[in-house]
């Protein structure tokens, strides 16, 4: 099961930043918060990761606290295409190579004009 | 660079059917994946790849097979299908890098068993 807890929805106005927040109160020191999100109907697709240091990149920018108990994704200016289920991410296999990824029920973000 | 494709997009079978979903990936990936999706709940991992002519169970693996014979390829098979696999079928594969990783899906494959 997924180690990280979200807000069912939130919303956002077009243009406006949106913040979304994900508590991951477990996370060992070697894990890494990654954040995907899955537009209707199509497959998902990732935004960002990050261990410890704030990160950016052209999609949006994550905010890590400091104990690295949650974080906040921010997607800068929203437009409607950035409406979707958005997955906060712990990675699943502590110690070994799987990779493998819990996606639990996420947040649905919707952007209105 | 197509990144991962899967064919068919959309199946219709019958109960007791059989068929074939292929994964296929371009970006020389070691590590792939098939997931299911179900109507309001997260991914569920099927079964996995961790390199060319390997293959290992996920959560779900019941009524399912896979083989890896090249390594940019990933088939999941349904032997006998069941309207409990109706489902949306998604590939992945996985980039590592120093630093994390990433893992890169397809566009999905939506199954309807009759």
């Amino acid at each position: 099961d997924a180690k990280t807890t979200q807000p069912p929805s939130m919303d956002c106005a077009e243009g406006r930043a949106a913040n979304l927040p994900c508590n991951h109160s477990t996370i060992s020191g070697n894990e890494y918060v990654y954040w995907y999100r899955q537009i209707h109907s199509q497959g998902p697709q990732y935004i960002i990761h990050g261990l410890k240091n704030n990160e950016t990149n052209e999609m949006a920018s994550l905010i890590i606290t400091e104990d690295r108990k949650s974080s906040t994704l921010i997607l800068p200016h929203a437009t409607l295409r950035d409406t979707a289920v958005y997955y906060c991410i712990v990675r699943g296999d502590r110690g070994s190579t799987l990779g493998r990824l819990y996606f639990g029920r996420g947040t649905q973000l919707t952007v209105w004009p | 660079n197509a990144g991962v494709t899967q064919t068919p997009k959309f199946r219709v079978l019958k109960t007791g059917q059989s068929m074939t979903l292929l994964c296929a990936q371009d970006m020389n990936h070691e590590y792939m994946y098939w997931y299911r999706q179900d109507p309001g709940m997260g991914l569920r991992l099927i079964h996995y790849s961790v390199g060319e002519g390997t293959t290992a169970k996920g959560e779900v693996p019941d009524g399912y097979n896979v083989s890896r014979l090249k390594k940019q390829n990933f088939l999941l098979g349904l032997e006998s299908a069941a309207p409990s696999q109706t489902s949306v079928y998604f590939c992945a594969s996985r980039r590592i890098g120093q630093g994390g990783e990433t893992q890169y899906f397809g566009p999905g494959t939506r199954l309807l068993v009759l």
